[in-house]
């Protein structure tokens, strides 16, 4: 089954702390993966994606993600916290099943807490 | 560039009742797919529309519809409103679909529709 988890609902970090976001996923084939983060009241912003290559993926705001093919994960990962990084984070990956038009399954979402 | 803009942002409805949302992608992107957001489902796909033709369809009812214009840009419907139908509704735009879709959207800031 074509599936991707986010085993957090929470994650709470203090500011200039180092911070992750878990997600694990469960596709046929070589997965693409993605994260998106949603601040309050706003629609979702594309934060990074896998697809081939280096297995950590550097993306926008200082975020990155390593790709860990044994595990099944794809972990967004900041070196240093900030109070803006506050939002709710996805991950998502695409559906590889012949008939579903390539379109990305979601996880449920991990809101980030970042406190000064 | 313009981004994704939905139209309207906010709107109260009562059960029973019928609704139009409208979503205009960015210039040249000729995808086109629909998301439902409330807290305890996350993000459910709804549908997909590519050059004018349904790609793909997620699990809802056929209360929900939805179709693009030659312009790309795209209208969902839903009938009998249900207090279940509250939520935020996202639009998302792309510049291709199925086997060439790198995964990447464009996301609007929503929709938010209150059902009474």
């Amino acid at each position: 089954a074509q599936s991707v988890a986010q085993p957090e609902d929470q994650v709470n970090v203090a500011e200039g702390n180092p911070l992750t976001v878990k997600c694990t996923y469960s596709v046929s084939g070589n997965p693409y993966l993605f994260w998106y983060v949603q601040y309050p009241n706003r629609g979702l912003q594309f934060l990074l994606k896998y697809i081939t290559g280096d297995n950590l993926v550097k993306g926008s705001y200082g975020f990155e993600a390593e790709f860990n093919k044994s595990q099944t994960s794809f972990h967004l990962k900041k070196p240093s916290a900030l109070v803006s990084d506050s939002a709710l984070y996805f991950c998502a990956v695409r559906d590889e099943r012949t008939g579903n038009n390539r379109k990305l399954i979601w996880g449920l979402g991990t809101s980030l807490a970042v406190n000064p | 560039k313009a981004g994704v803009t939905q139209t309207p942002r906010y709107l109260i409805k009562t059960r029973g009742q019928q609704v139009t949302l409208s979503c205009s992608p960015i210039s040249g992107h000729r995808s086109v797919s629909w998301y439902q957001q409330t807290p305890g489902q996350g993000l459910q796909f709804l549908f997909e529309y590519f050059s004018e033709t349904q790609r793909n369809k997620g699990n809802f009812p056929g209360r929900f519809s939805g179709r693009q214009f030659s312009n790309s840009r795209s209208e969902m419907n839903v009938s009998t409103l249900e207090l279940g139908d509250s939520a935020l509704y996202l639009c998302a735009s792309s510049k291709t679909s199925g086997d060439t879709n790198t995964g990447e959207l464009f996301f609007g800031e929503g929709s938010r529709l209150t059902v009474l």
